[in-house]
């Protein structure tokens, strides 16, 4: 079945622990996005990736690190997340750019108290 | 920069009712238009996109058509049902390659 995958699911963490939300596709696609979904501001973007090797800076990429070492993997690393990155995150995935559909994964609630 | 205004939610309706969900954009040039869709506890989905002026796009009785002179993109469907209750977020082709959504507008669908 083709999908994105997303772990943890849930996630409650302390201030300061740094965490990793993996991603993972198998549908080949080149292009991979991470957005936040707060309430009243939708969707924004914090990174994307076009290419293996390839990462970019979307909206909101401010105490975020991402790597994309493979095509089908794209995590993202909060190295010392804060009360402010408390949020529902999505990865998301499409053939080779974001104009492309996004193939989106069901989300990661994250509370960092 | 470029940007997605839509109508502010919640909106509430009646099985079968009429739906229409605002949407207009600022961008340069003639960017792709969208419509996600997000069901309760899921992720977006693709519901249609328009990629040039006076296209149309239609899916599940849903359709938008892309307004140059208005810079619009207006979601229609002629007759809602609960299954259709969920957050619809209107979106376009930023110049980077990325996707910039508006807010979402909440719907909900009364037996």
């Amino acid at each position: 079945e083709a999908q994105v995958t997303q772990n943890p699911r849930y996630l409650i963490t302390v201030t300061g622990k740094k965490l990793t939300v993996t991603c993972s596709q198998n549908m080949n696609h080149e292009y991979m996005s991470w957005y936040r979904q707060d309430p009243g501001l939708g969707l924004r973007q914090i990174y994307y990736s076009m290419n293996v090797e390839v990462t970019d800076k979307g909206d909101v990429p401010e105490g975020y690190k991402v790597s994309r070492k493979e095509k089908r993997n794209f995590p993202l690393i909060l190295e010392s997340p804060s009360p402010n990155q408390t949020s529902l995150y999505f990865c998301a995935s499409s053939l080779s750019s974001g104009f492309d559909e996004q193939f989106f994964g069901p989300g990661t609630r994250l509370t960092v108290l | 920069g470029d940007s997605v205004t839509q109508m502010e939610g919640p909106v509430t309706l009646s099985e079968e009712a009429f739906l229409t969900i605002n949407c207009t954009y600022t961008a340069t040039g003639y960017p792709s238009l969208f419509w996600y869709v997000q069901y309760p506890g899921e992720g977006l989905q693709l519901l249609l996109k328009a990629t040039k002026a006076d296209d149309k796009g239609s899916n599940k009785g849903f359709e938008a058509t892309y307004r140059k002179e208005t810079t619009s993109f207006h979601l229609e469907k002629g007759s809602v049902q609960v299954s259709d209750s969920a957050v619809y977020f209107c979106a376009l082709g930023g110049s980077q390659g990325n996707l910039i959504f508006g807010k979402g507008t909440k719907l909900s669908v009364k037996p």
